[in-house]
């Protein structure tokens, strides 16, 4: 069965302390990895695409990396602005684009 | 350009009653997808569409019925509405199927009470 493990479900930041949250997953036949930010009360905002182990993608102070088993998005030197839960999907091999997300990592930046 | 727009944004309803949510976008794009989310479950596929006139269920699709008549519009409707599926309800929508053109662009959200 197709899986998706966040952790943590939920991580505190000072302003400048950079970490990474974490994607686990089992998935029959990856065809991609997705990362969103969403904001409370709004969509899911894309972030990233992930297709190979190795990979990696950038975008201002967050990094996407991707192994056969796992995602991490590392946040360097974080700002309040990027307080939000950052949720990861996978889609498997089949063309319909069914996403199986994970539960989420709520990320707080406190200045 | 909108993107994915979902009526109403906010909705309460009583057990038993019906409503249809409505999903439009202007991109063109030929897969449509509504999902629901719950406290701690994360977004689950309730039914999908790969193009106008076609439909098909996803993980979590007992209880509501969809329809794309048109292509840019998807709607979702619920028969007679249980508490269970009070959540907050989104639309997505894909390009196609190629490879490079995976990613789903969300709606904003429709926040649905069912008391």
């Amino acid at each position: 069965e197709d899986q998706v493990t966040q952790s943590p479900e939920a991580l505190r930041l000072q302003e400048g302390e950079s970490s990474s949250l974490n994607c686990s997953y089992t998935v029959s036949g990856l065809r991609g990895l997705f990362w969103y930010r969403q904001d409370p009360g709004k969509g899911p905002e894309f972030l990233f695409t992930l297709y190979s182990a190795g990979e990696e993608k950038e975008k201002e102070r967050l990094k996407a990396t991707l192994t056969k088993k796992e995602s991490f998005l590392h946040i360097t030197a974080p700002k309040p602005e990027d307080s939000a839960t950052y949720l990861c999907a996978v889609q498997a091999a089949s063309n319909t684009g069914k996403l199986i997300f994970g539960q989420g990592t709520t990320l707080q930046v406190k200045p | 350009n909108a993107g994915v727009t979902q009526t109403p944004k906010f909705r309460v309803l009583k057990t038993g009653q019906s409503m249809t949510l409505l999903c439009a976008q202007d991109m063109n794009h030929e897969y449509m997808y509504w999902y629901r989310q719950d406290p701690g479950m994360g977004l689950r596929l309730i039914h999908y569409s790969v193009g106008e006139g076609t439909t098909a269920k996803g993980e979590v699709p007992d209880g509501y019925n969809v329809s794309r008549l048109k292509k840019q519009n998807f709607l979702l409707g619920l028969e007679s509405a249980a508490p269970s599926q009070t959540s907050v309800y989104f639309c997505a929508s894909r390009v196609s199927g190629h490879l490079t053109s995976d990613t789903q662009y969300f709606g904003p959200g429709t926040r649905l009470t069912v008391l």
